[in-house]
């Protein structure tokens, strides 16, 4: 059965660097996702992609925040200027058609400190 | 805004206990229902879904659930549980339309104690 693959699965940095997340969408899905959970906390949505443009972003998704889908298959999620409340899962997800079920994958667990 | 609330945080039950898990949500217009379940070191999983039609939904694992629209109500059932349905369950919700996000409750660990 196809999936949404996520690397790394964990990643650990210092405050400032910059991170690069990077998921593998199901090969047919059009939209992509990026969610993110605090531990402890709930799933919260960061941003939607559709057609090579964000679709919506919520207020946690700040100029720090950019996505790409850089070739047919990847989609990333770049935080430029990790701060020490970046640390989290974060989830990729995507599906087929704007009125499907999301599918998401494992997740990568990024620890600043 | 839509917003998600799951009413346990924490639920014990033995194996072959019943289970109601409690889940409202909160939007005046139309939406799509979820059921996701994380097992532990695992990813979140679609459990089960309410698109339209029969508001009783079957997932997978002999859950279901019942959409109950003048409640703004999904809540989450399985009539014997087991050992391996120790997880954490997410309620979530999704505006019907196009490219919409899914918002998350905050999750109700269950541990089945054998």
């Amino acid at each position: 059965e196809p999936e949404v693959t996520q690397t790394p699965s964990h990643q650990v940095t210092q405050m400032g660097q910059e991170v690069i997340l990077r998921c593998v969408p199901i090969s047919n899905h059009l939209y992509f996702y990026w969610y993110r959970q605090i531990l402890g906390q709930k799933v919260e949505f960061l941003v939607s992609f559709y057609n090579n443009e964000i679709s919506e972003k919520s207020e946690i998704f700040d100029d720090q925040f950019s996505v790409e889908r850089p070739d047919g298959s990847n989609f990333t999620l770049k935080i430029r200027s990790t701060k020490l409340e970046d640390s989290a899962m974060y989830f990729c997800a995507s599906t087929e058609g704007a009125y499907n079920e999301q599918f998401f994958g494992p997740g990568t667990r990024l620890t600043v400190l | 805004a839509q917003s998600v609330s799951q009413h346990n945080h924490h639920v014990i039950l033995s194996e072959a206990a019943s289970l109601e898990l409690g889940c409202n949500y909160s939007y005046g217009g139309t939406v799509n229902l979820f059921w996701y379940v994380q097992y532990p070191g695992q990813h979140l999983q679609l459990l089960l879904k309410y698109f339209s039609g029969d508001p009783l939904v079957k997932g997978i694992k002999g859950f279901e659930a019942e959409f109950i629209k003048s409640k703004f109500s999904f809540n989450l059932r399985k009539p014997s549980v087991q050992w391996s349905d120790t997880a954490e369950y997410f309620c979530a919700v999704m505006k019907t339309g196009g490219y919409q996000k899914v918002t998350f409750g905050t999750g109700t660990k269950l541990q089945v104690i054998p």
